[in-house]
């Protein structure tokens, strides 16, 4: 597996807004997770998406996939005080493992 | 269903001791990850264990060690620790039915261990 890069490294944004963060990857892959994080505990899985789709949705959650640039975006619209986590991308390249490899993710804050 | 259960949730070693910590996975899933976070190093991957094997390992020293049992409980140890070792320890099992195409992994809530 590869690691992503998530950009920016933070976002501070007004409740009600768009939040929009982006992952870039190295090589092509099979799929891409997104993963959020809340302050000190697990990470609960968003989104998979695979190589051969372009978009997901997810409730207030779209993810876009372009493979010929290598990068995805998470958009979170409508954002919300509870949406204050830090995102992480995972694009995974196969091999049967299921090892993840992280950035640093993007540690949004949405202000009330 | 059950998430991913992690015990104990907190804990303090001082150095020089050992320490293992537990992971019960979701009913059904035989593959279980282990990560552990700091806030130096961020996420990194330890080991995956599938079907009571050793799958995948990260780079970490000897002292790191785990096991999965028949019923896909995981068990990782810390061996000597160091009070570089404080950290959250995540792990996240995954159905993986299937091979090569990776599944979405569920994580539980971590162990935060502090080294004294």
């Amino acid at each position: 597996s590869q690691q992503g890069e998530e950009d920016p490294q933070a976002l501070s944004i007004q409740e009600g807004e768009n939040a929009t963060m982006n992952c870039s990857y190295k090589t092509s892959i099979n799929n891409l997770q997104w993963y959020r994080q809340n302050s000190g505990r697990g990470l609960v899985h968003l989104i998979l998406i695979r190589s051969n789709e372009r978009e997901k949705h997810s409730g207030r959650l779209r993810v876009t996939l372009d493979t010929s640039k290598k990068s995805s975006s998470l958009l979170i619209t409508a954002s919300r005080a509870a949406d204050t986590a830090s995102y992480f991308c995972a694009p995974y390249s196969g091999g049967g493992s299921e090892k993840l490899v992280f950035g640093k993710g993007t540690k949004l804050t949405v202000n009330p | 269903k059950a998430g991913v259960t992690q015990t104990p949730r907190y804990l303090i070693k001082t150095r020089g001791q050992q320490v293992t910590l537990s992971c019960s996975p979701i009913s059904g899933h035989r593959s279980v990850s282990w990560y552990q976070q700091t806030p130096g190093q961020g996420l990194q991957f330890l080991f995956e264990y599938f079907s009571e094997t050793q799958r995948n390992k990260g780079n970490f020293p000897g002292r790191f060690s785990g096991r999965q049992f028949s019923n896909s409980r995981s068990e990782m140890n810390v061996s000597t620790l160091e009070l570089g070792d404080s950290a959250l320890y995540l792990c996240a099992s995954s159905l993986n039915k299937l091979a090569g195409l990776q599944e979405t992994q569920y994580f539980g809530p971590g162990t935060r261990l502090l080294v004294l």
